[in-house]
């Protein structure tokens, strides 16, 4: 986990607000990722960003919204259009795309109710 | 369509014996692979990858995995299991050609290992 931080571990929402979910890296990568993981699921990538100023949606971003503003910086904002958004979500980060390695943050568990 | 598939939900192995974690692919040219680890309320930790060279990839913690491009397989070994290896075992892989920045991910094995 080291180089990459997730805030807050835990977070509780009222249904119908919108959340938003911190990851900083000090990695110096140029990629960044966003995935939602569901009890007993694998990952499902939401968002992902190749370079500053860029990103591309993956294959869950209804409802969700990100920006890159900082190298360093992905923030996810999960929308009240988000229909199911509890969930465990994780931030990664490569040097690039291909064959590098995804490098990942500890998690931020999501409840709304 | 492109994918992984790890058959197994779960593997059990008794603690000292040799585990295998099974992952196939399928995807369009030839791939990079890669095998994450995934602790209790934890992120996933990189195991290690195959990119090109020998078939026969070690990495972290005493895992090997040997990719088989005939059976289009990189099943993930280790000599003897410890129990501290239980955990969620994930597969990916992506495509050689271009500049791929999305992983093609497997549902994961879960692994359990007992003293």
């Amino acid at each position: 986990d080291g180089g990459i931080t997730q805030s807050p571990k835990y977070l509780f929402r009222k249904e119908g607000q919108n959340v938003t979910l911190s990851c900083e890296q000090n990695l110096n990568h140029d990629a960044m990722y966003w995935y939602r993981q569901d009890p007993g699921q694998g990952l499902r990538l939401i968002y992902y960003s190749q370079i500053v100023n860029d990103f591309q949606k993956g294959d869950i971003a209804e409802g969700y919204s990100v920006s890159r503003e900082k190298k360093e910086s992905f923030p996810l904002t999960v929308t009240s259009a988000q229909k199911n958004p509890t969930a465990f979500y994780l931030c990664a980060t490569a040097e690039g795309g291909g064959g590098y390695e995804q490098y990942f943050g500890p998690g931020t568990r999501l409840t709304v109710t | 369509a492109q994918s992984v598939a790890q058959p197994e939900d779960q593997v059990n192995v008794a603690e000292g014996n040799p585990l295998t974690v099974k992952c196939t692919y399928s995807v369009s040219g030839n791939p990079y692979l890669f095998w994450y680890v995934q602790y209790p309320n934890r992120g996933l930790q990189f195991l290690l990858k195959y990119i090109t060279g020998d078939n026969l990839v070690k990495g972290s913690y005493g895992f090997e995995a040997e990719f088989n491009k005939s059976q289009t397989s990189f099943h993930l070994k280790k000599p003897s299991a410890l129990v501290s290896d239980s955990a969620l075992y994930f597969c990916a892989v992506t495509p050689q050609r271009g500049s791929n920045y999305q992983l093609i991910w497997g549902a994961g094995t879960k692994l359990i290992i007992k003293p």
